[in-house]
């Protein structure tokens, strides 16, 4: 089967950071995308890696290791508006059109 | 620019009747895709077209469930003889190019089957 596991649930505080991780097991393996949705919202992009290594975008950067099927995503100086639901995303690649989605991680950020 | 649109937003039907749902995707983007997510969980895939072609339906539980975009951009998914279980959030998205890289949801349809 396909699968990604990531934390259900993750709290911390303004300004702090937060490390939310992602292993996965597919069939393949193209890239790593993350998405944030907050609470009666749709997802919205944030971040791929197809390679491994860190990106970095502002306040957010995603970490990536292929051979350990490990990914991560960083969230730096944290805000109340970070409050949300992150997904990690694989695309097992091929003709399958398919993101496998995980579950999603829902941080809330304390003041 | 407009993003990616859904209709309708909410939809209440009976079981046993069919429903379509719209998905009208940004302007110029080849590859489209429909999700479904039930609460506290993540976009679970359908199907996705790339232009008018389906690439993949693997994702769509029974034949009660078809989508089509028959010129390339606004795409519809019906649900025919719908049940209880089908109630859930449909969401759409697209994407500029074939790559999974990116992806742009809708706000997607609650559709709720009595």
């Amino acid at each position: 089967g396909q699968s990604l596991e990531q934390p259900s649930e993750v709290t911390a505080v303004e300004g702090a950071i937060v490390q939310i991780n992602c292993t996965y097991q597919t069939s393949g393996f193209y890239g790593l995308s993350w998405y944030q949705q907050h609470d009666g919202g749709a997802p919205t992009f944030l971040s791929y890696n197809a390679l491994d290594g860190l990106e970095e975008t502002g306040r957010f950067s995603s970490f990536l290791s292929r051979s350990d099927s490990y990914g991560y995503l960083l969230l730096q100086e944290l805000q109340m508006k970070d409050s949300a639901s992150y997904f990690c995303a694989v695309w097992a690649g091929g003709s399958q059109g398919n993101l496998i989605f995980g579950k999603g991680t829902k941080l809330s950020v304390k003041p | 620019g407009a993003g990616v649109s859904q209709s309708p937003r909410y939809k209440v039907t009976k079981r046993g009747q069919d429903v379509a749902l719209r998905c009208d995707p940004i302007s110029g983007h080849v590859s489209l895709y429909w999700y479904r997510q039930a609460l506290g969980q993540g976009p679970e895939f359908l199907t996705y077209f790339n232009y008018e072609a389906q690439q993949d339906k693997s994702g769509l539980p029974n034949d009660r469930f078809s989508a089509e975009r028959p010129e390339g951009s606004i795409s519809t998914l019906t649900i025919q003889r719908t049940e209880q279980r089908d109630s859930a959030m449909y969401r759409c998205a697209s994407s500029p190019t074939s790559s999974r890289e990116t992806q742009y949801f809708g706000p997607g349809t609650r559709l709720l089957v009595l």
